[in-house]
């Protein structure tokens, strides 16, 4: 069964720290894999994107790394501000059944 | 920059109504989804359509319909809406024929059945 994990939940972190959310994935066969934030009250937008053969993406801050053979996927922060407060969503793409399968997200919280 | 725009931000329905969603994009853009994101869930598809008046159902089409007339607009409607519809309903939008192309999001519509 094709299924996208996050952990955590949800992470509350200090102004100015770093944090990694974790994404792993059944995903059978494989195309790509998407970072995206969602602001409250907001659609997701896109801050990464990942193929197979690709093992690491930055976005500014947001740097993005991609282990094919373990089906793992993390999202690093550095030097976090207020405005990271969002979630964010792991998304990958299935090519044989071009589906797009969603995590639950991590809900980050970066307090003052 | 692509344009997504939802008709409704927030949405008070009555249980039996007929809802409709309405979504436009500007970018001429193929393909249109609609979701729904629930707490703990994820964004689950409920219609694409890839063609101006063709559609194909998601995952979690029960209850829902879809019509699009014209390239730029999505409509996703309740035919009888019920309690377990409310959620936030997403629509997005990508550029060509392949469902794994980078999708682009609207605001979402927050739609509350009493």
């Amino acid at each position: 069964k094709n299924q996208v994990e996050q952990s955590p939940q949800s992470l509350i972190i200090l102004e100015g720290k770093n944090c990694t959310l974790q994404c792993n994935y059944t995903v059978s066969p494989f195309s790509n894999l998407r970072w995206y934030k969602q602001d409250t009250g907001r659609g997701p937008v896109s801050l990464t994107i990942m193929t197979f053969s690709e093992n690491t993406k930055s976005n500014g801050r947001y740097t993005a790394t991609l282990d094919a053979d373990t089906k793992q996927s993390s999202l690093h922060i550095t030097a976090s501000q207020l405005s990271d407060s969002a979630s964010y969503i792991c998304v990958v793409i299935n090519t044989g059944g071009f589906k797009t399968i969603f995590g639950a997200g991590t809900r980050l919280f970066v307090k003052a | 920059d692509v344009k997504v725009t939802q008709s409704s931000r927030y949405l008070v329905k009555r249980t039996g109504e007929k809802v409709f969603l309405e979504c436009v994009q500007d970018m001429d853009h193929e393909n249109m989804f609609w979701y729904r994101q629930d707490p703990g869930l994820g964004l689950r598809l409920i219609y694409f359509s890839y063609d101006v008046k063709m559609k194909e159902k998601g995952d979690i089409p029960e209850g829902y319909s879809v019509s699009r007339e014209k390239k730029e607009r999505f409509s996703l409607i309740l035919e009888s809406a019920s309690t377990n519809q409310t959620s936030m309903y997403l629509c997005a939008s990508s550029p060509i024929y392949r469902k794994s192309s980078e999708q682009y999001f609207g605001p979402g519509t927050r739609l509350t059945v009493t």
